[in-house]
């Protein structure tokens, strides 16, 4: 089993609408959670992480956390075409360290 | 602005030659920064943890001697890529951690081998 795994996609959304991307990990050691966004060619660049289970919200993104299902999602509120983009879940290896172990990514799309 | 600065953002070699890479913490000190690499369409891959001050800690299958990894002070990490050859193209990217929830990546450094 991957230790961070997520739906390659690529996932199209109509502008305005709700974009969800999923994530699963492996090791229920891992502390922190991340979501990142990468453009083509492009660094990532840190969204938000989370680390208690439930939800967290930041402007039109919103993470959401299950450590008993070993699962952490992004939703995108109002889904812009600028939001087009792979975005990369990422968890900290062994436990509270600054080393994160990167899921493939989820490339989005967004229609104007 | 960024706070993880990396140079150069492009270069090119050729095959055999060796080429550097730097990384450098902007107005905060990291004692580790990290190294990843990733290839066209895939995820970033951790190559190795740069420590200041001592030797650098590498995953499973990352030579060593082929990647050298240099953390001379507390703001300055580089990656030498040795005797490179066309299958080490690729986008090399560094982070530090201004705390454990708060790390950024660099902008990156896109090797061609040639």
């Amino acid at each position: 089993q991957k230790e961070v795994e997520q739906n390659s996609g690529p996932l199209s959304v109509p502008e305005g609408a709700i974009a969800s991307l999923n994530c699963t990990y492996s090791d229920r050691g891992s502390q922190s959670f991340f979501w990142y966004r990468q453009y083509s060619g492009k660094s990532p660049e840190l969204i938000m992480f989370i680390y208690s289970n439930g939800d967290k919200e930041d402007g039109r993104f919103t993470a959401q956390l299950n450590k008993a299902s070993q699962y952490v999602s992004l939703l995108i509120r109002d889904s812009q075409p600028s939001d087009s983009a792979t975005y990369l879940c990422a968890v900290n290896k062994q436990g509270g360290s600054e080393k994160l172990v990167f899921g493939k990514g989820t490339k989005l799309t967004v229609n104007p | 602005g960024a706070v993880v600065s990396q140079h150069p953002s492009r270069v090119i070699c050729k095959s055999g030659t060796s080429v550097k890479i730097e990384c450098r913490s902007l107005d905060f000190q990291a004692t580790t920064m990290f190294w990843y690499r990733q290839f066209p369409k895939q995820s970033l891959m951790l190559m190795a943890t740069s420590n200041e001050g001592s030797k650098a800690t590498y995953e499973q299958g990352v030579e060593k001697d082929k990647f050298l990894i240099n953390h001379a002070s507390l703001t300055l990490s580089t990656l030498t890529v040795t005797s490179a050859h066309p299958e080490d193209s690729s986008f090399y990217i560094c982070s530090a951690g201004v705390s454990k929830n708060t790390i950024y990546f660099g902008e990156g450094s896109w090797l061609t081998v040639v």
